[in-house]
Parts: C-alpha cells; sequence; structure tokens
C-alpha cells in the first residue's frame, strides 16, 4: 500500500506570495493531519481534517488554511507569506481516530522556503 | 491540555552502546504512546508504539516501557548501529478526536 505523499518537495516562494501544498493520505484513511516543523520549535499541529471538516486546530494565524476533499486528499494554504513560514510542512493521515485506529502516518514533507 | 517533556534533547553513544531516551506525559488520560524515528530529508517513521494497557513492547533491538503511575514512558535500543542515528520524537495521545502532543525530540548520534 503506498504511503502518505506530499507535493511539491521544495517551494521557494517571496514575501507576501502565497502557497498552496497537497497531501494524499494512505488508501482507506480518512483524517489527515497538518504539522510544521522548524528547527526551534520542533512539530507544531496546524489542523486535522476528518470527512471533510476541520475537527482540531492550532494556534497559528488565520493566514493558514486548509481543507479536504471527498477522497480525503487535503491540501493547505498560506497567504501572504513571511520570513518565519519557512518551515517543513508535514501531512499525517490515520484510519479512523477512535477506536485504536489513530496512529498517525507522516508524508516525506513539503519543504519551504520563503525569501 | 497535554504537555509532553522528551530528554536529552542529544545523545551521543558508540556502536554497540545501548541508548535510552525518557519522555513524561501531563495528562492521565493519555493512553496511546508512538514513537517516531526521523532521518534528514525524512518526514517521521513510526517505530513503535504501547497503549496504556501494556507495560512494555518490545521489537528486535528497540523496546518501548511504560509507567502510568509516574506518567513517564521510555524508548530503549538496544546494541546501537550508526543507521540509528536520527531524531527521535515520542507523543502522547488520549485518542478518539484528539491530536497528539509530540516532545521537542532527541537528536541521538551513533559513533562507528
Amino acid at each position: 500500500k503506498a504511503g502518505v505523499t506530499q507535493t511539491p518537495r521544495y517551494l521557494i516562494k517571496t514575501r507576501g506570495q502565497q502557497v498552496t501544498l497537497s497531501c494524499s493520505p494512505i488508501s482507506g484513511h480518512r483524517s489527515v493531519s497538518w504539522y510544521q516543523q522548524t528547527p526551534g520549535q520542533g512539530l507544531q499541529f496546524l489542523f486535522e481534517y476528518f470527512s471533510e471538516t476541520q475537527r482540531n486546530k492550532g494556534n497559528f494565524p488565520g493566514r493558514f488554511s486548509g481543507r479536504q476533499f471527498s477522497n480525503s486528499r487535503s491540501e493547505m494554504n498560506v497567504s501572504t507569506l513571511e520570513l518565519g513560514d519557512s518551515a517543513l510542512y508535514l501531512c499525517a493521515s490515520s484510519l479512523i481516530p477512535g477506536l485504536g485506529q489513530e496512529t498517525q502516518y507522516f508524508g516525506p514533507g513539503t519543504r519551504l522556503l520563503v525569501l | 491540555g497535554e504537555n509532553v517533556e522528551q530528554h536529552p534533547s542529544t545523545l551521543s553513544v558508540q556502536e554497540g552502546d545501548s541508548a535510552v531516551i525518557k519522555c513524561t506525559y501531563s495528562d492521565s488520560a493519555s493512553n496511546y504512546f508512538p514513537w517516531y524515528k526521523q532521518e534528514l530529508g525524512k518526514g517521521p517513521q513510526l517505530i513503535i508504539d504501547i497503549r496504556s494497557n501494556v507495560g512494555e513492547k518490545k521489537d528486535q533491538r528497540i523496546a518501548v516501557t511504560l509507567n502510568k503511575t509516574a506518567k513517564h514512558f521510555s524508548l530503549h535500543i538496544t546494541e546501537t548501529q550508526p543507521e540509528d542515528s536520527a531524531v527521535y520524537f515520542c507523543a502522547a495521545s488520549k485518542g478518539g478526536s484528539y491530536i497528539p502532543t509530540f516532545g521537542r525530540g532527541t537528536s541521538l548520534i551513533v559513533h562507528p
């Protein structure tokens, strides 16, 4: 079974631009979570989607948004990019949260560099 | 909310030695504890996990122990090899719709 895939793998943008990142979960997984990883802050939770609904949200500004489609694929968008948004953005999928199916499996990440 | 502390932040060992990474959690309702290994340029990969109804779990050279009373759990790697060099993350989860809380990570360096 294919793992979590993320596109693109690398991205360079300039301040003020916007960016959209894509995540395809493992087949059959219905929950998708997004994390921002930086050397100084570790893994920070952005948001989680289940059945096209945002169920959980981390402490990030409104410039960060996301959505999930009916096939469980998810996208996240960052508008008005700032230098501090440079990070590795990780997507993780899980089968069905709860009932012992909450293990998250991570994709390889999208490395975003904002200049 | 849940708080997970992970120690040490850096661990340097010689090949063949054992390595131990410790995590503590604050929410007694947490019942699922996964460990992830992240190699350079890759996403975190699940290496072992444990649930609150189990005290210890082993998988070849890797083992995890859980002390619910003290609210801490540990990762043990025996006979370390250079390919074990990576950043290791612990996490604690209450299951259901709750998102796991991650530790800050431990950079393990195994010297050949």
